[in-house]
């Protein structure tokens, strides 16, 4: 069955400071991949997917993603962090003919001032 | 175009009760997708409705049921009612005919059993 792992449980930058999230999903074939944020108690927000094509994807909120077939990674980045980042991150998968997700157990960002 | 509506967004139970949810999908949308989420098992995925059909079902007992209308609204249904149960409950349409497109989530109904 297919797996996704997020290695980081919480993550803190300072605002202005790159980031970096990580997301390694286990499959045998290429899977559809995506990033959801979620603010406390608020529901899931897309920020970007990978279905196939350029391997480095842009999503909203000037967040960027690249799928790396060798590593079976697919990390969320971002140039420079802003306050209104500080959430929690999922990465998910599709996988063959399914059309659920699997989740990630997701990464806590924080951002200090 | 209005998102992935779901009600109530707060739900307080006590056990041995059954609860409906409700979830409205985006417009043109025919898929609903429903997921359960806890601090200790994250986001798991519980059923998928296409055409008012269950065409996914995850690994969740037959106490958690749902049904879709032919508008494509969804109901999900808990009987007999377990602290266990307490969770965020998330609903989430895509457009999904034949094969996968992406997910857009509600903003979910929080259920507290007590």
């Amino acid at each position: 069955a297919q797996s996704v792992t997020q290695p980081d449980i919480h993550i803190t930058v300072s605002e202005g400071a790159s980031l970096e999230l990580r997301c390694n999903y286990s499959y045998g074939a290429t899977p559809y991949l995506f990033w959801y944020v979620q603010s406390p108690g608020q529901g899931l927000q897309l920020l970007l997917k990978y279905f196939s094509g350029d391997t480095l994807v842009q999503g909203i909120k000037g967040f960027e993603a690249e799928f790396k077939r060798s590593q079976s990674s697919f990390n969320l980045r971002k140039p420079s962090v802003h306050w209104s980042d500080a959430a929690e991150y999922f990465c998910a998968v599709v996988t063959g003919t399914a059309s659920k997700l699997t989740f990630g157990t997701g990464t806590r960002l924080q951002v200090t001032l | 175009k209005a998102g992935v509506t779901q009600t109530p967004r707060y739900l307080i139970k006590t056990r041995g009760q059954q609860v409906t949810l409700s979830c409205s999908p985006i417009s043109g949308h025919r898929s609903v997708s429903w997921y359960q989420q806890t601090p200790g098992q994250g986001l798991q995925f519980l059923f998928e409705y296409f055409s008012e059909t269950q065409r996914n079902k995850g690994n969740f007992p037959g106490r958690f049921s749902g049904r879709q209308f032919s508008n494509s609204r969804s109901e999900m249904n808990v009987s007999t009612l377990e602290l266990g149960d307490s969770a965020l409950y998330l609903c989430a349409s895509s457009l999904a005919g034949r094969g996968f497109t992406e997910a857009f989530f509600g903003q979910g109904t929080r259920l507290t059993v007590v």
